[in-house]
């Protein structure tokens, strides 16, 4: 059974940084694109970011490049979103998602809140 | 980018009705559309990609349909349990993918 844990969440100050991590099982996680899909409350989805299975691509939404990294660890089985500067706007559910254009599995959700 | 649009924003169903719940994209994404259901506190639930394929486990009730800009998802026979908001999201455009605001399916 694929399971996508997300941790890593909290509040945090504008400017701020925070890094979300991914914990994954029951898949070969070393072959598959993996994605970040955020959700501002009570709001729609909005797609943040993807890396292919080797880490050697990655693609981020425009207002978040430069601030945000994604990253993985085929080792560990891990996803990993490294966010800086931290901007009210960045307030969401933060998902991990399995696979890199459309997404058949997803975590429950880590929360992020950027606020003083 | 590709901007997707959805209609209606709200639709209002009785159990049993049949739903038509559309997507436009901005310009032509192929067959590259998907559709999710959302319901409050969980995360999105794939239902179909390529258009009109159904994802493992989906029920026969969902079906979607169209291509380039203009696509459709029909609910044949609403259940309790499909109250819920869908999404549309093209994946032609590699960067960004990109999701329509949602259609939210409430009980009239």
């Amino acid at each position: 059974e694929v399971q996508l844990v997300e941790s890593g969440g909290g509040l945090v100050q504008p400017g701020g940084s925070l890094r979300l991590s991914c914990a994954a099982s029951g898949f070969t996680f070393s072959t598959y694109w993996m994605s970040w899909v955020r959700q501002a409350p009570g709001k729609g989805l909005e797609w943040v970011a993807n890396i292919n299975p080797d880490g050697s691509e990655k693609y981020y939404l425009d207002s978040v490049k430069g601030r945000f990294t994604i990253s993985r660890d085929n080792t560990k089985n891990s996803l990993y979103l490294q966010m800086n500067s931290l901007r009210i706007e960045d307030t969401a559910v933060y998902y991990c998602a399995k696979d890199g254009r459309t997404w058949p599995y997803w975590g429950q959700g880590t929360l992020v809140t950027v606020s003083s | 980018e590709i901007v997707m649009t959805q209609s209606p924003a709200t639709l209002s169903m009785s159990p049993g009705e049949r739903a038509t719940l559309s997507c436009r994209a901005s310009q032509s994404v192929s067959n590259n559309l998907a559709w999710y259901q959302q319901k409050p506190g969980q995360a999105p639930r794939l239902l179909i990609s390529g258009a009109s394929t159904r994802a493992n486990g989906i029920p026969a009730r969902f079906s979607g349909s169209g291509s380039g800009t203009e696509f459709t998802l029909t609910i044949s026979s609403l259940q309790s349990e499909d109250f819920a908001v869908y999404y549309c999201q093209q994946y032609d455009n590699w960067s960004p993918f990109t999701f329509g605001p949602g259609t939210k399916v409430v009980v009239k």
